[in-house]
């Protein structure tokens, strides 16, 4: 199993600045995953974050939105970039088990909530 | 369409009763299916797969490819089975695609 952590664990944030939350993981993982909860909902993919090259955005997020880093094969950070109150949710971070890929390890959470 | 589906948004039983969480799925192709749990102040995590055909924590998941359906089901549920339940499906790029999870609630 992976080990999963993240930063921060909870933010209260202004309208219109911009956060950024880490993942940390305890073993070498080729894909990481950035998902989002919002308030009273399921998960939903953001992108996919491969070390070495660009994220891969889903539909309805963008890289100037949410920009991801992935310097390594054990760390990655998302930033949610000039935030209003709809970008309040649950941001984790997850990797898929290492060799067979047949489950998906997740971190904690970062609860962000914007006045 | 790749989506997941989950009925209920609250399930609420007595101790001992049987539940079924529903999900049913869509998606063109061979799915993978998944459960996964999220206990009070923990972290969401696996339950079980449709591919290991396993009964963890007593509860067992049948993936019925004529109806899309891939429900989960327990006899005998416990007070320490309430939790968020959330069906998934993994498509073949090797996404997840979560279902709106359900609520049980056991009641003792």
């Amino acid at each position: 199993s992976a080990v999963i952590s993240q930063k921060p664990s909870r933010d209260i944030c202004q309208r219109g600045t911009s956060l950024t939350i880490q993942c940390q993981v305890d073993s070498q993982v080729t894909m990481m995953f950035w998902y989002r909860q919002q308030p009273g909902q399921s998960l939903t993919l953001i992108a996919t974050a491969n070390q070495g090259s660009e994220a891969t955005y889903e539909s309805g997020f963008v890289i100037d939105k949410f920009p991801i880093s992935r310097p390594n094969l054990t760390f990655s950070t998302l930033t949610v970039s000039n935030m209003s109150p709809e970008d309040s949710s649950i941001y984790l971070c997850s990797v898929p088990e290492r060799f067979s890929y047949n489950e998906q390890f997740f971190g904690p959470g970062t609860r962000l909530t914007v006045l | 369409a790749q989506r997941v589906t989950q009925p209920e948004k609250l399930l609420s039983v007595f101790k001992g009763a049987p539940v079924e969480l529903k999900c049913n799925y869509s998606y063109s192709g061979s799915p993978e299916l998944f459960w996964y749990v999220q206990y009070s102040r923990q972290r969401l995590q696996l339950l079980l797969r449709h591919i290991s055909r396993e009964s963890i924590k007593g509860f067992t998941a049948d993936l019925n490819k004529g109806e899309t359906s891939f429900h989960l089901k327990k006899p005998f549920a416990q007070e320490e089975d309430s939790a968020m339940y959330y069906c998934a499906l993994r498509n073949q790029g090797g996404k997840l695609i979560f279902g709106q999870g359900t609520e049980l609630s056991v009641k003792p």
